[in-house]
């Protein structure tokens, strides 16, 4: 079975500017793809960035981007210029690349805090 | 363009009883994926269904039952429930051949066992 471990259970850091986030991940699957959540408080997951295991070209999503090292099964997630509404629990996840019944395996989550 | 809703948002029950949970997924979307997120905890997978069956199921006990209905939608039952039921339950929909594509979640049910 696939864990998921965020070793950073809070962070902080000053509005505008720019914070890493660990996730570190063990499988022996080959074949995968890796997520970032955000859960603000008003609970709803949000996906911030996905990145496929296949592709050594790490994802971006504007502000949002990841640090993808597949044979240290690392995945971290950088946010630039943080923002005030950024503040929210982030959660990384692994799914399996089998097919369409796998479910998420999500670490236990960081509480990202925006100090203005 | 709806999102993933899911009902009631709040819910209390006894132990030993029995409760039903319901979400609506993404329009367009065909698979319906439940999570129980424990406080201060990630979610865990319980199970996922498609095409109204039971497709993957997470280790959750066979308290744990669902549903999904011609339209997608999905129903959560747990019976004979614990103290340790409490938490959040989380719908995720998806597309079955699109999953990698990422989940689109409600904002779910926090259920509480007294």
């Amino acid at each position: 079975a696939q864990t998921v471990t965020q070793s950073q259970p809070e962070m902080s850091v000053q509005e505008a500017e720019t914070v890493t986030l660990s996730c570190t991940y063990d499988t022996s699957e080959s074949d995968y793809y890796l997520f970032w959540y955000k859960q603000p408080p008003s609970r709803q997951m949000i996906l911030v960035i996905r990145q496929e295991a296949y592709k050594q070209q790490n994802a971006t999503e504007n502000r949002f981007s990841v640090n993808f090292q597949k044979a240290a099964k690392s995945f971290s997630l950088k946010i630039s210029d943080s923002q005030l509404g950024d503040a929210a629990m982030y959660f990384c996840a692994y799914r399996s690349e089998g097919g369409g019944a796998d479910g998420l395996t999500f670490g236990k989550g960081t509480h990202l805090i925006i100090q203005p | 363009d709806a999102g993933v809703t899911q009902s009631p948002t709040h819910l209390i029950k006894t132990r030993g009883q029995q409760v039903t949970l319901r979400c609506s997924p993404k329009s367009g979307h065909d698979t319906v994926s439940w999570y129980q997120q424990a406080l201060g905890q990630g979610p865990q997978f319980i199970f996922q269904y498609y095409e109204e069956e039971e497709r993957q199921r997470g280790n959750f006990p066979d308290r744990f039952s669902g549903h999904q209905f011609p339209n997608y939608s999905s129903e959560l039952n747990v019976n004979a429930l614990l103290l340790g039921d409490s938490a959040l339950y989380l719908c995720a929909s998806s597309l079955y051949w699109g999953a990698n594509y990422g989940y689109t979640f409600g904002s779910g049910t926090r259920l509480t066992v007294v």
